[in-house]
């Protein structure tokens, strides 16, 4: 059984920049979460995609965006990067949205 | 808005002493917590679980303990070992926000050998 998956590990952009910030789920869940972690700090909801649905979205901006595809694999943009983005990124998969999440090791994503 | 917090932000133990790492939440609909150990570049690491109708859960080493009344999560780990120095988070999720894992700032343990 393989955990959550993350890509890449790490990433510098330029400020006004776009990333894209990839997740694998674990095998055998359908949802995926993400969170912002800024260091020194607990991990912060950004969304949750569910059946390729959004299920739910914290207190993000619009320019925060994700997909979450038919194998349950997800995905995480981010559009016009400010500096305060400079965080890890996790991703959390879970079987059916509640309980049991399993963290990948982020992607930690410097802007400049 | 609701929000979980730790009393320490940091706590440092001789090697084989026992660890309590305190949370307090204020979301009263809260209803499953969990406890996370963080290590240095890796993602929160589940330690152990508990729901609201319990008040009390073991597992390997480390005890959760829930008082609803006072809205207040611990963390027990016997036995303190150089490899349990991480981050430890505790989180909740619950209520109608049952889709998200609320987190506290993290409480630094440190083993001294």
């Amino acid at each position: 059984e393989t955990g959550v998956t993350q890509s890449p590990t790490h990433l510098i952009k330029t400020r006004g920049q776009q990333v894209t910030l990839r997740c694998s789920s674990q095998s055998g869940h359908n949802t995926v979460s993400w969170y912002q972690q800024a260091l020194g700090q607990g991990p912060q909801f950004i969304f949750q995609y569910y059946r390729e649905e959004e299920n739910g979205r914290g207190n993000f901006p619009p320019r925060f965006s994700g997909l979450q595809f038919p194998n349950y694999s997800s995905e995480l943009n981010v559009n016009a990067l400010e500096l305060d983005d400079s965080a890890l990124y996790l991703c959390a998969s879970s079987w059916d949205r509640v309980g049991g999440y399993t963290f990948g090791s982020g992607t930690r994503l410097t802007v400049v | 808005g609701e929000s979980v917090g730790l009393h320490l932000p940091t706590l440092s133990v001789q090697e084989g002493d026992n660890s309590i790492i305190n949370c307090a939440y204020s979301n009263s609909a809260s209803d499953y917590f969990i406890w996370y150990k963080q290590e240095s570049g890796k993602g929160p690491q589940f330690i152990i679980d508990i729901r609201s109708n319990m008040d009390k859960r073991q597992g390997q080493r480390v005890t959760v303990l829930l008082n609803k009344t006072v809205k207040h999560l611990s963390l027990q780990i016997a036995a303190t070992q150089p490899g349990d120095s991480a981050v430890y988070f505790c989180a909740e999720t619950g209520g109608g926000s049952n889709y998200k894992l609320t987190f506290g700032k993290g409480t630094l343990l440190t083993v001294n050998p």
